[in-house]
């Protein structure tokens, strides 16, 4: 099956730099790449996705990057907040109608004021 | 975006006693939805699929009989948590399918279940 791994476990970063979170995937099948974020003790909140005859994709502060060919794709996240702190899973998943995400094991992005 | 939503939000059970976490799509309908576990400071693991009018699928290694499942409708699943343990222990976040796109997710706020 599918596997996705995710890295840096941890990031740290000062209020108003960028931080950056990558993801591997195992399956060259898969063509469907979500993000979500995490706040403590609440379900993961979709906060930008992109599929796979899509390089790169921007809302606001926040772009993904794919390279099918490397099978990895990034969350780029800019001018960062303090309520941007959270956790961030990135998932993917195979095929076509309603099937489920395989997720990395997560990023706990801290942003320093 | 859709909303899912999750009764109850915590729950706190004795040891061999059955829990119902239910799992509702507000203002839109969900042939499927998605059962997920997460351990402390661990991912999202699928455990099974709802499917509406049949029987639910279950991820290798998770006991049909212990986590029993039911969709009985197009908004509501269920999932049953019977003769609970203390390492079941979790926290049961369900999702289900944007209607449109059949691939966008949308997670309800998850269930913390503690057993004593």
């Amino acid at each position: 099956g599918e596997n996705v791994e995710q890295h840096p476990s941890t990031l740290s970063v000062q209020e108003g730099d960028s931080a950056v979170i990558k993801c591997t995937y195992s399956d060259s099948a898969s063509n469907y790449f979500p993000w979500y974020k995490q706040e403590l003790g609440k379900g993961p909140q979709l906060i930008i996705d992109i599929r796979s005859n899509v390089g790169e994709k921007k809302d606001q502060r926040i772009a993904v990057t794919l390279n099918k060919t490397a099978k990895h794709f990034s969350l780029h996240i800019t001018e960062t907040q303090p309520e941007d702190s959270a956790v961030y899973f990135c998932a993917a998943s195979i095929g076509t109608g309603r099937r489920a995400l395989t997720f990395g094991s997560g990023t706990r992005l801290q942003v320093q004021p | 975006g859709a909303v899912v939503s999750q009764h109850p939000s915590r729950v706190i059970c004795k040891s061999g006693t059955s829990v119902k976490i239910e799992c509702r799509s507000l203002d839109f309908q969900a042939t499927t939805m998605f059962w997920y576990r997460q351990f402390p400071k661990q991912s999202l693991m699928l455990m099974a699929t709802s499917n509406e009018g049949s029987k639910a699928t279950y991820e290798q290694g998770v006991e049909k009989d212990k986590f029993l499942i039911n969709h009985a409708s197009l908004t509501l699943s269920t999932l049953t948590v019977t003769s609970a343990h203390p390492e079941d222990s979790s926290f049961y976040i369900c999702s289900a399918p944007d209607l449109l796109t059949q691939e966008t997710q949308y997670f309800g706020p998850g269930t913390r279940l503690l057993v004593l």
